[in-house]
């Protein structure tokens, strides 16, 4: 079962560099989101999609830009990379629109900005 | 707006004693609570959640947690902790109609030989 896969695992930018982290989940799960999680602040939402097509901003989306053209992939980009983004990310996914369901966590991308 | 307290962010403990991870989250009509561990170098891992129904629930690896409405707490206790039980735990919280998860900032259980 492969769940929810993230690529890459870890990556060193330059400041105002621009890459995508890679999501994708096998569950056919309608909702996905990108966390990034810093030390003493537990994870903090980017952006979350409902469903293809559909994306909307999280608590600290500034930076980023996602899109959401299929149910299985949520790519997250940095247009700029800053070294205020360094930092490990994390996309997860859950089933439909009961808000209440778990979450699946992908391993995170750990990523360096220099 | 939601919160989650964690009250402690860093937890040392020796095997085979009981251990206790406090969280307080901020009131609501209706909340749902979750517990998550966190391996290093890993994602995180759901071990139990309240929804509903009996405020004790248990979840995997013998931890439990008790939904306490009127000190808006979901502490998480296990008996006996293991050396495998060195992790992050995190509590989260979603509640009325937020779609969303608030986390807590996440506590590191050490369990010392």
């Amino acid at each position: 079962n492969a769940g929810v896969t993230q690529t890459p695992k870890f990556q060193v930018l330059k400041t105002g560099q621009s890459m995508t982290l890679q999501c994708a989940q096998d569950m056919n799960h309608e909702y996905m989101s990108w966390y990034r999680q810093d030390p003493g602040m537990g994870l903090r939402l980017i952006h979350y999609s409902v469903g293809a097509g559909i994306t909307d901003q999280g608590e600290v989306p500034n930076g980023y830009n996602v899109s959401r053209s299929t149910t299985e992939d949520f790519p997250l980009r940095l247009l700029s990379a800053a070294p205020s983004q360094t930092s490990v990310y994390f996309c997860a996914s859950r089933s439909g629109t009961v808000s209440n369901q778990p979450q699946h966590f992908g391993d995170g991308t750990r990523l360096s900005i220099l | 707006a939601q919160s989650v307290t964690q009250l402690d962010s860093q937890v040392p403990v020796f095997e085979e004693a009981p251990v206790e991870l406090r969280c307080n989250y901020s009131s609501s009509v209706s909340v749902y609570l979750f517990w998550y561990v966190q391996y290093p170098n890993q994602g995180l891992q759901l071990l139990l959640k309240y929804l509903s129904g009996s405020t004790l629930v248990k979840g995997i690896n013998g931890f439990e947690a008790e939904f306490n409405k009127s000190q808006t707490s979901f502490h998480l206790r296990k008996p006996s902790v293991h050396i495998s039980d060195t992790a992050e735990y995190f509590c989260a919280s979603l509640s009325g109609s937020a779609r969303q998860l608030t986390f807590g900032s996440g506590t590191q259980l050490t369990v010392l030989p």
